[in-house]
Protein backbone atom coordinates (compact mmCIF):
# COMPACT_ATOMS: atom_id res chain seq x y z
CA UNK A 1 0.00 0.00 0.00
CA UNK A 2 1.07 3.61 -0.84
CA UNK A 3 2.28 5.82 1.96
CA UNK A 4 1.03 10.08 1.29
CA UNK A 5 2.80 12.20 3.63
CA UNK A 6 1.63 15.98 3.40
CA UNK A 7 3.99 17.77 4.83
CA UNK A 8 2.34 20.74 6.54
CA UNK A 9 -0.17 20.12 9.05
CA UNK A 10 -1.39 23.89 8.72
CA UNK A 11 -0.76 26.77 6.37
CA UNK A 12 -2.04 30.20 7.48
CA UNK A 13 -2.13 32.46 4.47
CA UNK A 14 -3.37 35.93 3.80
CA UNK A 15 -6.01 36.75 0.93
CA UNK A 16 -4.78 36.93 -2.43
CA UNK A 17 -1.44 35.34 -1.82
CA UNK A 18 -0.10 32.43 -3.46
CA UNK A 19 -0.42 28.78 -1.12
CA UNK A 20 1.65 25.69 -2.34
CA UNK A 21 0.91 22.49 -0.61
CA UNK A 22 2.76 19.83 -0.49
CA UNK A 23 2.37 15.94 -1.00
CA UNK A 24 5.12 12.98 -1.58
CA UNK A 25 4.05 9.45 -1.67
CA UNK A 26 6.07 6.53 -1.01
CA UNK A 27 6.28 4.22 -4.43
CA UNK A 28 7.69 4.98 -7.96
CA UNK A 29 5.39 2.48 -9.46
CA UNK A 30 2.78 3.94 -11.82
CA UNK A 31 -0.02 5.78 -9.62
CA UNK A 32 -2.79 8.37 -10.24
CA UNK A 33 -3.08 10.77 -8.06
CA UNK A 34 -5.62 12.93 -6.41
CA UNK A 35 -6.27 16.54 -4.44
CA UNK A 36 -9.42 16.76 -2.32
CA UNK A 37 -10.79 19.24 -0.40
CA UNK A 38 -12.67 19.15 2.64
CA UNK A 39 -15.04 22.09 3.42
CA UNK A 40 -16.86 22.02 7.30
CA UNK A 41 -19.16 19.80 7.85
CA UNK A 42 -18.58 18.01 4.56
CA UNK A 43 -17.63 15.31 2.58
CA UNK A 44 -14.75 15.02 0.54
CA UNK A 45 -14.46 16.93 -3.27
CA UNK A 46 -12.11 16.20 -6.16
CA UNK A 47 -10.26 19.12 -7.23
CA UNK A 48 -7.82 17.74 -9.76
CA UNK A 49 -6.56 14.21 -10.42
CA UNK A 50 -3.03 13.05 -12.60
CA UNK A 51 -3.93 9.77 -14.10
CA UNK A 52 -1.13 10.23 -17.49
CA UNK A 53 -0.26 12.55 -19.64
CA UNK A 54 1.29 16.59 -18.55
CA UNK A 55 2.79 16.57 -15.26
CA UNK A 56 0.86 20.08 -14.91
CA UNK A 57 -2.48 19.36 -14.05
CA UNK A 58 -5.33 21.79 -13.20
CA UNK A 59 -8.73 21.39 -11.61
CA UNK A 60 -11.04 23.47 -10.19
CA UNK A 61 -11.12 26.86 -8.41
CA UNK A 62 -7.86 27.79 -9.95
CA UNK A 63 -5.91 25.21 -8.59
CA UNK A 64 -3.13 23.35 -10.04
CA UNK A 65 -0.83 20.73 -9.19
CA UNK A 66 2.53 19.33 -10.52
CA UNK A 67 3.59 15.70 -10.71
CA UNK A 68 7.46 15.11 -10.15
CA UNK A 69 7.96 11.66 -10.72
CA UNK A 70 11.49 11.39 -9.97
CA UNK A 71 10.42 13.25 -6.57
CA UNK A 72 7.53 11.27 -5.68
CA UNK A 73 5.69 14.73 -5.52
CA UNK A 74 2.17 16.12 -5.99
CA UNK A 75 2.35 19.32 -5.16
CA UNK A 76 -0.62 21.70 -5.03
CA UNK A 77 -0.57 25.57 -5.51
CA UNK A 78 -3.29 28.05 -6.08
CA UNK A 79 -1.78 31.89 -7.05
CA UNK A 80 -3.79 33.69 -5.15
CA UNK A 81 -6.23 32.22 -2.64
CA UNK A 82 -9.68 33.84 -1.55
CA UNK A 83 -11.55 33.26 2.04
CA UNK A 84 -13.91 30.76 1.26
CA UNK A 85 -10.56 28.46 -0.01
CA UNK A 86 -10.35 27.81 3.94
CA UNK A 87 -10.55 24.29 4.06
CA UNK A 88 -9.06 21.14 4.77
CA UNK A 89 -7.03 19.77 1.57
CA UNK A 90 -5.89 15.66 1.34
CA UNK A 91 -3.77 14.72 -1.15
CA UNK A 92 -4.24 10.64 -2.31
CA UNK A 93 -2.72 8.06 -4.19
CA UNK A 94 -3.57 4.79 -5.56
CA UNK A 95 -1.65 2.45 -8.08
CA UNK A 96 -2.41 1.98 -11.17
CA UNK A 97 -5.28 -1.00 -11.35
CA UNK A 98 -6.14 -0.54 -7.71
CA UNK A 99 -9.00 1.48 -6.69
CA UNK A 100 -7.82 1.78 -3.53
CA UNK A 101 -7.03 5.43 -2.22
CA UNK A 102 -4.77 5.96 0.29
CA UNK A 103 -4.83 9.32 1.56
CA UNK A 104 -2.34 11.83 3.17
CA UNK A 105 -3.33 12.99 6.90
CA UNK A 106 -4.31 16.44 5.53
CA UNK A 107 -3.61 20.52 5.42
CA UNK A 108 -5.40 22.68 7.13
CA UNK A 109 -5.17 25.82 5.21
CA UNK A 110 -6.92 28.87 6.93
CA UNK A 111 -6.99 32.36 4.66
CA UNK A 112 -7.00 35.59 6.58
CA UNK A 113 -8.37 39.09 5.14
CA UNK B 1 -25.43 16.91 -9.99
CA UNK B 2 -25.61 12.93 -8.92
CA UNK B 3 -24.64 12.87 -5.44
CA UNK B 4 -23.43 9.57 -2.70
CA UNK B 5 -26.54 10.37 -0.06
CA UNK B 6 -25.58 9.23 3.34
CA UNK B 7 -28.30 8.69 6.62
CA UNK B 8 -28.08 9.89 9.12
CA UNK B 9 -25.77 13.01 9.32
CA UNK B 10 -25.65 12.90 13.20
CA UNK B 11 -25.84 10.11 15.60
CA UNK B 12 -25.88 10.00 18.97
CA UNK B 13 -25.91 6.47 21.17
CA UNK B 14 -25.09 5.06 24.47
CA UNK B 15 -22.04 2.54 24.64
CA UNK B 16 -23.70 -0.78 23.42
CA UNK B 17 -26.09 0.14 21.56
CA UNK B 18 -26.76 -1.05 17.43
CA UNK B 19 -25.84 1.74 15.34
CA UNK B 20 -26.90 1.16 11.41
CA UNK B 21 -25.05 4.13 8.98
CA UNK B 22 -26.62 3.83 5.48
CA UNK B 23 -24.99 4.74 2.01
CA UNK B 24 -26.91 5.31 -1.34
CA UNK B 25 -24.31 5.25 -4.13
CA UNK B 26 -24.39 7.26 -7.48
CA UNK B 27 -26.55 5.32 -9.80
CA UNK B 28 -24.79 3.33 -12.11
CA UNK B 29 -21.38 2.96 -9.91
CA UNK B 30 -20.02 -0.30 -9.34
CA UNK B 31 -17.59 0.20 -6.18
CA UNK B 32 -18.98 1.29 -2.93
CA UNK B 33 -15.81 2.15 0.16
CA UNK B 34 -16.40 2.71 3.68
CA UNK B 35 -14.32 5.22 5.30
CA UNK B 36 -13.57 6.47 9.02
CA UNK B 37 -12.20 10.07 9.63
CA UNK B 38 -10.78 10.76 12.92
CA UNK B 39 -8.63 13.74 14.62
CA UNK B 40 -6.11 10.72 15.30
CA UNK B 41 -6.25 8.61 12.47
CA UNK B 42 -6.98 10.80 9.38
CA UNK B 43 -8.93 8.98 6.93
CA UNK B 44 -8.92 4.92 7.10
CA UNK B 45 -10.47 2.87 4.29
CA UNK B 46 -12.54 0.24 6.45
CA UNK B 47 -13.96 -1.60 3.72
CA UNK B 48 -15.08 -1.76 0.08
CA UNK B 49 -17.14 -3.48 -2.22
CA UNK B 50 -17.37 -3.94 -6.45
CA UNK B 51 -20.36 -5.33 -8.15
CA UNK B 52 -21.92 -5.47 -4.46
CA UNK B 53 -19.38 -8.45 -3.38
CA UNK B 54 -17.20 -7.59 -0.72
CA UNK B 55 -13.41 -6.95 -2.26
CA UNK B 56 -11.49 -5.83 0.54
CA UNK B 57 -12.21 -5.52 4.84
CA UNK B 58 -9.19 -5.73 6.38
CA UNK B 59 -9.66 -2.73 7.44
CA UNK B 60 -12.80 -3.30 9.66
CA UNK B 61 -13.09 -4.19 13.39
CA UNK B 62 -14.53 -8.14 12.60
CA UNK B 63 -15.82 -8.27 16.07
CA UNK B 64 -18.24 -5.65 16.23
CA UNK B 65 -18.29 -4.11 12.54
CA UNK B 66 -20.24 -5.59 9.28
CA UNK B 67 -20.74 -3.75 6.11
CA UNK B 68 -23.38 -4.80 3.49
CA UNK B 69 -24.61 -3.89 0.02
CA UNK B 70 -28.58 -5.88 0.11
CA UNK B 71 -28.42 -4.20 -3.23
CA UNK B 72 -26.65 -1.60 -5.37
CA UNK B 73 -28.71 1.47 -4.05
CA UNK B 74 -28.45 0.69 -0.77
CA UNK B 75 -24.95 -0.04 1.64
CA UNK B 76 -25.00 -0.41 5.18
CA UNK B 77 -22.57 -0.07 7.80
CA UNK B 78 -23.18 -1.68 11.29
CA UNK B 79 -21.65 -1.27 14.45
CA UNK B 80 -22.70 -3.50 17.68
CA UNK B 81 -22.33 -3.49 20.36
CA UNK B 82 -20.84 0.15 19.80
CA UNK B 83 -17.94 2.09 21.72
CA UNK B 84 -16.82 5.19 22.70
CA UNK B 85 -14.00 4.73 20.42
CA UNK B 86 -15.85 4.25 17.57
CA UNK B 87 -16.82 8.30 17.85
CA UNK B 88 -16.03 9.76 14.52
CA UNK B 89 -16.92 10.61 11.23
CA UNK B 90 -17.78 8.08 8.55
CA UNK B 91 -18.11 8.67 5.34
CA UNK B 92 -18.86 6.58 1.82
CA UNK B 93 -18.00 6.86 -1.53
CA UNK B 94 -18.63 5.28 -4.46
CA UNK B 95 -17.26 5.01 -7.84
CA UNK B 96 -16.78 3.62 -11.58
CA UNK B 97 -13.77 1.44 -11.65
CA UNK B 98 -12.46 0.07 -14.90
CA UNK B 99 -13.47 3.28 -16.91
CA UNK B 100 -10.06 5.57 -16.65
CA UNK B 101 -9.87 5.21 -12.75
CA UNK B 102 -12.98 7.26 -12.26
CA UNK B 103 -12.25 9.50 -8.90
CA UNK B 104 -14.54 8.22 -6.09
CA UNK B 105 -17.37 10.64 -4.98
CA UNK B 106 -17.94 11.46 -1.34
CA UNK B 107 -21.04 11.90 0.48
CA UNK B 108 -21.10 14.10 3.47
CA UNK B 109 -21.06 11.47 6.18
CA UNK B 110 -22.20 10.34 9.32
CA UNK B 111 -21.28 12.00 12.58
CA UNK B 112 -21.25 9.09 15.21
CA UNK B 113 -21.02 10.12 18.74
CA UNK B 114 -20.77 7.11 21.32
CA UNK B 115 -21.55 8.22 24.79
Amino acid sequence: AQSVTQLDSQVPVFEEAPVELRCNYSSSVSVYLFWYVQYPNQGLQLLLKYLSGSTLVKGINGFEAEFNKSQTSFHLRKPSVHISDTAEYFCAVSDQGDYKLSFGAGTTVTVRA
Amino acid sequence: DARVTQTPRHKVTEMGQEVTMRCQPILGHNTVFWYRQTMMQGLELLAYFRNRAPLDDSGMPKDRFSAEMPDATLATLKIQPSEPRDSAVYFCASGLHGYSNQPQHFGDGTRLSIL
